[in-house]
């Protein structure tokens, strides 16, 4: 079974202090890890897709990089605005089966 | 460019009801899936329409059940609601079944009392 685990599960930060949120996953072939930012109330934000090992994307302060295992969210010099649940998902490779895993997520708090 | 649409926002509802729920996705987008959301759960996958029928379904029981139209909008069902169910819903359309990106709707709030 496909499985997905985030850590922390929250993180504060100082405005302009650079950290990094962890993927780690477990899946029968990969066909694309996702990166979705959530702010309380609403649904999900498509950030990333990444398909294979070495894989970088960049948005604004945002990171996004991926190995064999595990995935890092980078984020640099956040600000207050950057404050949201991050959530990290996987689709699985072969079979019919598109559905997408999410891991429980991070909870990321910037304080001014 | 529309996003993905659903409706209503917020559903309370009694034990032993039955709701429906809906869903309009991005024009020419015509694969919609179903999410629960829960604190202690998370995101968890219900199921997947594609061109009018369910293509995948996740581990919930046959009270949950859905449909797409021609259109691609999609319903979904939940007979005899427990309290249990409360959660948010989720819908996500994707132009195909790849879901390479798929873009959510701000979701349906549902409370069973």
């Amino acid at each position: 079974e496909d499985q997905v685990t985030q850590s922390p599960e929250a993180l504060r930060l100082q405005e302009g202090e650079s950290s990094s949120l962890n993927c780690s996953y477990t899946v029968s072939g990969l066909r694309g890890l996702f990166w979705y930012r959530q702010d309380p109330g609403k649904g999900p934000e498509f950030l990333f897709t990444l398909y294979s090992a070495g894989e970088e994307k960049e948005k604004e302060r945002l990171k996004a990089t991926l190995t064999k295992k595990e995935s890092f969210l980078h984020i640099t010099a956040p600000k207050p605005e950057d404050s949201a649940t991050y959530l990290c998902a996987v689709q699985a490779g072969g079979g019919s089966n598109y559905k997408l895993t999410f891991g429980k997520g991070t909870l990321l708090t910037v304080n001014p | 460019k529309a996003g993905v649409t659903q409706t209503p926002r917020y559903l309370i509802k009694t034990r032993g009801q039955q709701v429906t729920l809906s869903c309009s996705p991005i024009s020419g987008h015509r694969s919609v899936s179903w999410y629960q959301q829960t604190p202690g759960q998370g995101l968890q996958f219900l199921f997947e329409y594609f061109s009018e029928t369910q293509r995948n379904k996740g581990n919930f029981p046959g009270r949950f059940s859905g449909r797409q139209f021609s259109n691609s909008r999609s319903e979904m069902n939940v007979s005899t609601l427990e309290l249990g169910d409360s959660a948010l819903y989720l819908c996500a359309s994707s132009q195909g079944r790849m879901n390479t990106e798929a873009f959510f709707g701000q979701g349906t709030r549902l409370t069973v009392v």
